[in-house]
């Protein structure tokens, strides 16, 4: 039983370009949160999905960062026009349930350079 | 809004015992739980408290008294594999950590 995937695991963009970040839940999961974590810090909730739905985009900075969980395939987040502060490890999660307290399981993360 | 404090750094001695407090404030309690994270791995589930109390697994201990918004995670019997960052978190789909306690390990 896979657990969560992430790829890639290491990603380098220049300013300006764009990041495009892959999860892929546990199987039988259909929840999907994404984190950032800056170096010495915790991990700041980004987004929350569920099946082509976002649930609660509260984290995620109004311009240049989206995600998307389609029906088929892979959650995706995108950084447009990535800068300096962008660099960070981005963790995905997801969950069985949700509601109340449900247990989430964390990929390894993408951590993302941008020079 | 909500926010959790805990020491930023812990330092013990293999085969010790270590306590590593959390202080919250939050609305919509769910509980408190507690996660482990090695330098450059994924944060990983180590336990969570409802409930007022202690919750033992194995080595490791979480504590929550929700009358005073407080918890703690206590291990016994140290490794040098327990070297990592602990954080503390509170939310349901949305969850809100610490900013992680780092432990050291002194053999």
């Amino acid at each position: 039983n896979a657990g969560v995937m992430q790829n890639p695991r290491h990603l380098v963009r220049r300013r300006g370009q764009e990041a495009r970040l892959r999860c892929s839940p546990m199987k039988g999961h259909s929840h999907v949160y994404w984190y950032r974590q800056l170096p010495e810090e915790g991990l700041k909730f980004m987004v929350y999905l569920q099946k082509e739905n976002i649930i609660d985009e509260s984290g995620m900075p109004k311009e240049r960062f989206s995600a998307e969980f389609p029906k088929e395939g892979p959650s995706i987040l995108r950084i447009q026009q990535v800068v300096r502060g962008d660099s960070a490890a981005y963790f995905c999660a997801s969950s069985q349930l949700a509601g109340g307290y449900n247990e989430q399981f964390f990929g390894p993360g993408t951590r993302l350079t941008v020079l | 809004g909500q926010s959790l404090e805990q020491p930023s750094e812990v330092t013990a001695v293999e085969g010790a015992i270590v306590q590593i407090n959390c202080t919250y404030q939050t609305s919509g309690f769910y509980g408190l739980s507690w996660y482990q994270q090695h330098d450059g791995g994924a944060p990983t589930f180590l336990s969570y408290n409802a409930l007022d109390g202690l919750e033992e697994t194995g080595r490791f201990s979480s504590f929550l008294s929700r009358s005073d918004s407080y918890g703690y995670l206590l291990l016994q019997e140290l490794q040098m594999k327990d070297s990592a960052s602990y954080f503390c978190a509170v939310g349901d789909d949305k969850i809100i950590f610490g900013k992680g306690t780092r432990l050291h390990i002194l053999p």
